[in-house]
């Protein structure tokens, strides 16, 4: 199963909004709703920030969304924050019956 | 508190093999899997395989199929992973995670393995 395809990096200003884009195919992403969205700080285990496209789980602020829209999901942060600079992996369930992880994007508050 | 607690640092020699534990607390372990997920150094995570916390059954990546071996114990709650004929390439920091197969929310924090002659 190959990765997702995720853009490499992307930046904003504190206060900005920023989307990160994961593209895959009708055998992943767009097959099915169980994309989920995990952030990683250097050194730290990932933390899981959206799960089934769109759900936060308790504790993750607002700030922080998911969409989908065919093969290609989306999280967006908005109200970027100096604490939101991490790495970002996207996931999805697989028609393989497995998950499959993007390469990750790095996220920099300028 | 819901927790998962993984044994420490493992240096093994090529060829080796190597057990990881992740001991859960705070939750009915039988209610949820658990999700082996690998990082090498300076790169992305990669899912390895999941193991039911009820009835044992697991589902391994294809990368892996033969060489891992996932196991629980309910008595302790605790969820093991073997690495077989270790390489260097093998290499990583290791993570257990309870995964409800929705979304990987709770995650150990992390073993590192390093395979060096």
């Amino acid at each position: 199963q190959s990765a997702l395809t995720q853009p490499a990096s992307v930046s904003g200003s504190p206060g900005q909004s920023v989307t990160i884009s994961c593209t895959g195919t009708s055998s992943d992403v767009g097959g099915y709703n169980y994309v989920s969205w995990y952030q990683q700080h250097p050194g730290k285990a990932p933390t899981l920030m959206i799960y089934e496209v769109s759900d936060r789980p308790s504790g993750v602020s607002n700030r922080f969304s998911g969409s989908k829209s065919g093969n290609t999901a989306s999280l967006t942060i908005s109200g970027l924050q100096a604490e939101d600079e991490a790495d970002y992996y996207c996931s999805s369930y697989t028609s393989s019956g497995t998950p499959v992880f993007g390469a990750g994007t790095k996220v920099t508050v300028l | 508190q819901v927790q998962l607690v993984q044994s420490g640092a493992e240096v093994k020699t090529p060829g080796a093999s190597v057990e990881v534990s992740c001991k859960a607390s705070g939750y009915i372990f039988t209610s949820y899997g658990i999700s082996w997920v690998r990082q090498a150094p300076g790169q992305g995570l990669e899912w390895m395989g999941w193991i039911s916390g009820y009835n044992y059954k697991t589902i391994y990546a294809q990368t892996f199929q033969g060489r891992v071996t996932m196991t629980i114990d309910l008595s302790t709650s605790t969820a093991y992973m073997e690495v077989r004929r270790l390489r260097s390439d093998d290499t990583a920091v290791y993570y257990c995670a309870r995964d409800p197969w929705n979304g990987m929310d709770v995650w150990g924090q992390g073993t590192t393995v390093t395979v060096s002659s």
